[in-house]
C-alpha cells in the first residue's frame, strides 16, 4: 500500500547542532509539506513543494530549509537547531492534479532540542 | 490571510451521546475546502471529513457529519452515538482552492474531546 513515512520518530539533539528530518512518499504526489504542532497553536505550514526542484517558505519558516531532488522525498533541515524549535513535526503529501485535494500526513517526528 | 478558530478546548461526554464541535474561520476567499482531522494519542493525523464550499449539501460519513454554514463562515462537527475510541483531538482545517491549495492548510488549535464510559 502506498504511504508516507518519516524517520527518525524519536530526535534529541543540541542547540547549534544541524538536524535533518527524513519525509518519504509512496504515492508520487507532487505536493509535499512539513507542518510543526506546538500546544496552543495546532499545526503550522514550514516549508511546501510543488514538485522537483520547487520549495517554498510557510508562515513558520526561520530556521528551517527542504530540498526537493525527487518526486518521493522532501527532507526538512535545521541548520542550527535551537530550543525553540522543540516541537512534534509532520509531514504531509497531496496531488490535486490527479484529483487529490486532501492532504495525507506521516506519523509524525518528536523533536527535543537541549 | 485565513484564519480558523475552534473556540472549545476541551469537551467531555457520555458515551452514545451526540457532541459538536464547533469551528469557525475568516477568509475572503471564495472557494475553498474545510477539513475535520482527528488526532489521537498516537499522534497520527486522521482525516474525519470534509467539505467543499462550492457544495450545498453538508458532508457526511457515518457517525460523522458537518453543518456548513458558508455566510455566517461557519464549519461545525457532529459525531453522533460517540465511541470511546472517539476520544482524540480536533482539528479543523481551511485550505484555498485555487492552486489546487498547494501553499498549505491554515489549522485552528483544536478541541480535545473525551468520551466517558
Amino acid at each position: 500500500d502506498a504511504e508516507i513515512t518519516q524517520s527518525p520518530r524519536h530526535k534529541i539533539t543540541e542547540t547549534g547542532r544541524q538536524v535533518t528530518l527524513a519525509c518519504h512518499q509512496t504515492w508520487n504526489h507532487n505536493n509535499m509539506f512539513w507542518y510543526r504542532q506546538d500546544l496552543g497553536h495546532g499545526l503550522r505550514l514550514i516549508h511546501y513543494s510543488y514538485g522537483v526542484q520547487d520549495t517554498n517558505k510557510g508562515e513558520v519558516s526561520d530556521g528551517y530549509s527542504v530540498s526537493r531532488s525527487n518526486t518521493e522525498d522532501l527532507p526538512l533541515t535545521l541548520e542550527s537547531a535551537a530550543s525553540s524549535q522543540t516541537s512534534v513535526y509532520f509531514c504531509a503529501s497531496s496531488d490535486p492534479l490527479v484529483g487529490e485535494d486532501t492532504q495525507y500526513f506521516g506519523p509524525g517526528t518528536r523533536l527535543t532540542v537541549l | 490571510a485565513q484564519t480558523v478558530t475552534q473556540s472549545q478546548p476541551e469537551m467531555s461526554v457520555q458515551e452514545a451521546e451526540t457532541v459538536t464541535l464547533s469551528c469557525t474561520y475568516d477568509t475572503s476567499e471564495n472557494n475553498y475546502y474545510l477539513f475535520w482531522y482527528k488526532q489521537p494519542p498516537s499522534r497520527q493525523m486522521i482525516l474525519v471529513i470534509r467539505q467543499e464550499a462550492y457544495k450545498q449539501q453538508n458532508a457526511t460519513e457515518n457517525r460523522f457529519s458537518v453543518n456548513f454554514q458558508k455566510a455566517a463562515k461557519s464549519f461545525s462537527l457532529k459525531i453522533s452515538d460517540s465511541q470511546l475510541g472517539d476520544t482524540a483531538m480536533y482539528f479543523c482545517a481551511f485550505m484555498k482552492h485555487e492552486g489546487g491549495g498547494a501553499d498549505g492548510l491554515t489549522f485552528g488549535k483544536g478541541t480535545h474531546l473525551i468520551i466517558q464510559p
